[in-house]
């Protein structure tokens, strides 16, 4: 059955770097788009990012634009989450999940999260 | 950027009851690319409608979507008391592919 594991979450200081990645199993990682969604404790879902099945193709919030980079290894089943210039109210559970395929916009099967707290 | 606005933010209601829930969106979302997600405590997301109308695989058939344009609609016909959680619109007809603020169905 198709797994997402999320991992590299944890408590970094404003203005520095994590990476977060995510391992998939249970499908042919190759051929969907991912995305990475999140959740601020308490509050609702914010779409953050997707990338392509070939990984050509990214696309971002606003507010992670130029400090966030989204990469792929289809070699590795994995997706990266390079975050960089982390602000507080980056601090969030961030979900990777998979596009449904017929609608690459869409994520349908999602990992259980990954906590990143961004605090002094 | 299309903002979509969920109402009402809470909504509560008793099991075996009719909910409605509504998503307006600030554009025309375009081919029906509307979704609706429910969210219930501790746990992730679950996809339950994907193109306005049709539902995810093993949903109930009391869960059902309609609309176009910029107005959309989840209905579940009657209340289980699983059904109590906390319900997202989102749009993936454009990026960035934007979710509603949430709706909660609390029990009354």
């Amino acid at each position: 059955q198709v797994q997402l594991v999320e991992s590299g979450g944890g408590v970094v200081q404003p203005g520095r770097s994590l990476r977060l990645s995510c391992e998939a199993s249970g499908f042919t990682f190759s051929a969907y788009a991912m995305h990475w969604v999140r959740q601020a404790p308490g509050k609702g879902l914010e779409w953050v990012a997707v990338i392509s099945d070939d990984g050509s193709n990214e696309y971002y919030v606003d507010s992670v634009k130029g400090r966030f980079t989204f990469s792929r290894d289809n070699s590795k089943n994995t997706v990266y989450m390079q975050m960089n210039s982390l602000r507080v109210e980056d601090t969030a559970v961030y979900y990777c999940a998979r596009a449904l395929k017929a609608a690459a916009g869409l994520p349908f099967h999602w990992g259980q999260g990954t906590l990143v707290t961004v605090s002094a | 950027e299309i903002v979509l606005t969920q109402s009402p933010d809470t909504l509560s209601l008793s099991p075996g009851e009719r909910a409605t829930l509504s998503c307006r969106a600030s554009q025309s979302i375009s081919s029906k690319y509307l979704a609706w997600y429910q969210q219930k405590f501790g746990q992730t997301p679950k996809l339950l409608i994907f193109g306005a109308s049709t539902r995810s695989t093993g949903i109930p058939d009391r869960f059902s979507g309609s609309g176009s344009g910029t107005d959309f609609t989840l209905t579940i016909s009657r209340l289980e008391p699983e059904d109590f959680a906390v319900y997202y619109c989102q749009q993936y007809g454009s990026s960035p592919y934007t979710f509603g603020q949430g709706t909660k169905l609390d029990i009354k």
